[in-house]
């Protein structure tokens, strides 16, 4: 079975500041998507970035860029000069089949102090 | 550009009584459509998914139903609510004959049962 475990529950970071959140996942498969979606207080969940499994280069948008590690079934997600805005839930997720369904992590509590 | 909207937004309703929570996707044809459960603590739970109108597959046995009766309608429905059915519900879409993986989300419902 596909699972995607996210081993931080909460993380916290200073304002302007970068932190990572880690994600690792199992499948057998050799072609498929990992995503990081972010869930603010309104609830709605957002896509912050995508990867597709058969680039090598890491996905970047903006101050959000990922680390995937194809062979170690990672796929962090690295924030950048962090904003009181980034505070929200981020979850981890895989998309292995035809049908689109995502496998989502349990998240991680993202918090910013000013 | 595509937009989802699911209503209501927030339900308190009491143990068996009868629920409809409803998802409708405006500025595309055809989607994958998606019902998803949020319980705290444990991500998001892939509840139903529809690949056409009357199409519905199940990803878990439970109290819940799910029909769509147009194209880009949704709907999740029980017959009598159980207090575990309590939890935050996420229509999301995606489109289809496109393998992106991505999936597009709602506002969500938070449905509270007493």
């Amino acid at each position: 079975a596909q699972t995607v475990t996210q081993s931080q529950p909460e993380m916290s970071v200073q304002e302007a500041e970068t932190v990572t959140l880690s994600c690792t996942y199992d499948t057998s498969e050799s072609d498929y998507y990992l995503f990081w979606y972010k869930q603010p207080p309104s609830r709605q969940m957002i896509l912050v970035i995508r990867q597709e499994a058969y680039k090598q280069q890491n996905a970047t948008e903006n101050r959000f860029s990922v680390n995937f590690q194809k062979a170690a079934k990672s796929f962090s997600l690295k924030i950048s000069d962090s904003q009181l805005g980034d505070a929200a839930m981020y979850f981890c997720a895989f998309n292995g089949g035809s049908q689109g369904n995502l496998i989502f992590g349990k998240g991680t509590k993202l918090s910013v102090k000013p | 550009s595509q937009t989802i909207h699911q209503w209501p937004a927030t339900l308190v309703q009491p143990v068996g009584s009868p629920l409809s929570l409803e998802c409708t996707v405006e500025g595309t044809s055809n989607p994958n459509l998606y019902w998803y459960r949020q319980a705290a603590g444990r991500g998001l739970q892939l509840l139903f998914y529809s690949v056409g109108i009357g199409q519905i597959s199940s990803e878990v046995p439970q109290n819940l139903s799910a029909s769509r009766p147009q194209d880009r309608q949704f709907i999740l429905s029980s017959k009598k609510l159980l207090l575990s059915d309590s939890g935050f519900y996420l229509c999301a879409w995606s489109v289809r004959g496109r393998y992106t993986g991505e999936l597009f989300f709602g506002e969500g419902s938070r449905l509270t049962v007493l």
